[in-house]
C-alpha cells in the first residue's frame, strides 16, 4: 500500500503566520491527493482535492500544490480556527490511505 | 445538503461483532458510493471500505474477511459489520460519502460528507 508521510508532526505558529505542511508518498500518486482538516470531536472536512483544487466553501487562504510524490498544503495568514490537525489522503491506488497528520498549534 | 447520521453501540466485547449503521438524508443512497473510515489512536485514519447501492463493495485488505457492508435502499441507509473484534479495533468510526462533486466534475475517492463519528470501544 502507498504510505503517506506528513511533516512536521507538529507546527507551532502564531495567528497571522503562514503554515506549510508537507506530505510525501512512497510512490507516485499523480495528483490524486486530498487534504482534510480535522477538529476534535468533529468529522474531517475536505479542503483540497486533486492536489491543488479548493473544495466548495474553503477559504482562499488554503492552497495545495505538488504532484507525484511531494505535496504541500499552505495556509496563509492563520486564523484562530485553523489551529487543528490536517491529513493528506491518496486515492491513486487501493487501499486508499491517509497520512498520520500534522498538528498546527498556537505558539 | 447530504447529511449522514450514524448509530450503533459504543461498546463491543472482544471476539464479538461490531455493527454500525449510517442513514443518508438530503440525497439518495443511489447517488454515490458510501465509505467507512476509522480513526485509531495508533494508526490514525484508516479507510475500511465502500459500498454501492448495487451491492458492489471494496474493502481494505488489512481487515481481510472480517468486514461486511450492506445497503438498504428502501431506508436510504448502509451498514458495517466487523467480526471477531479485538482491542485493536477500538476507534472512532465514520461513515462518509465517497465522491466529491462540484462545477468542474466528480472526484471519486474524495470524502465530502461525513457522519458524526461513533467511538467504539472493544472491551469485556
Amino acid at each position: 500500500e502507498i504510505v503517506l508521510t506528513q511533516s512536521p508532526g507538529t507546527l507551532s505558529l502564531s495567528p497571522g503566520e503562514r503554515a506549510t505542511l508537507s506530505c510525501r508518498a512512497s510512490q507516485s500518486v499523480g495528483t490524486y491527493l486530498a487534504w482534510y482538516q480535522h477538529k476534535p470531536g468533529q468529522a474531517p472536512r475536505l479542503l483540497i482535492y486533486n492536489a491543488s483544487n479548493r473544495a466548495t466553501g474553503i477559504p482562499a487562504r488554503f492552497s495545495g500544490s505538488g504532484s507525484g510524490t511531494d505535496f504541500t498544503l499552505t495556509i496563509n495568514s492563520l486564523e484562530p480556527e485553523d489551529f487543528t490537525v490536517y491529513y493528506c489522503q491518496q486515492r491513486s491506488d487501493w487501499p486508499w490511505t491517509f497520512g498520520q497528520g500534522t498538528k498546527v498549534e498556537i505558539k | 445538503q447530504v447529511q449522514l447520521q450514524q448509530s450503533g453501540p459504543g461498546l463491543v466485547k472482544p471476539s464479538e461483532t461490531l455493527s454500525l449503521t449510517c442513514a443518508v438524508s438530503g440525497g439518495s443512497i443511489n447517488s454515490d458510493y458510501w465509505s467507512w473510515i476509522r480513526q485509531t489512536p495508533g494508526k490514525g485514519l484508516e479507510w475500511i471500505g465502500y459500498i454501492h447501492y448495487t451491492g458492489t463493495t471494496k474493502h481494505n485488505p488489512s481487515l481481510k474477511s472480517r468486514v461486511t457492508m450492506s445497503v438498504d435502499t428502501s431506508k436510504n441507509l448502509f451498514s458495517l459489520k466487523l467480526t471477531s473484534v479485538t482491542a485493536a479495533d477500538t476507534a472512532v468510526y465514520y461513515c462518509a460519502s465517497t465522491t466529491y462533486y462540484d462545477a468542474s466534475g466528480s472526484y471519486f475517492g474524495c470524502h465530502q460528507h461525513w457522519g458524526q463519528g461513533t467511538l467504539v470501544t472493544v472491551s469485556s
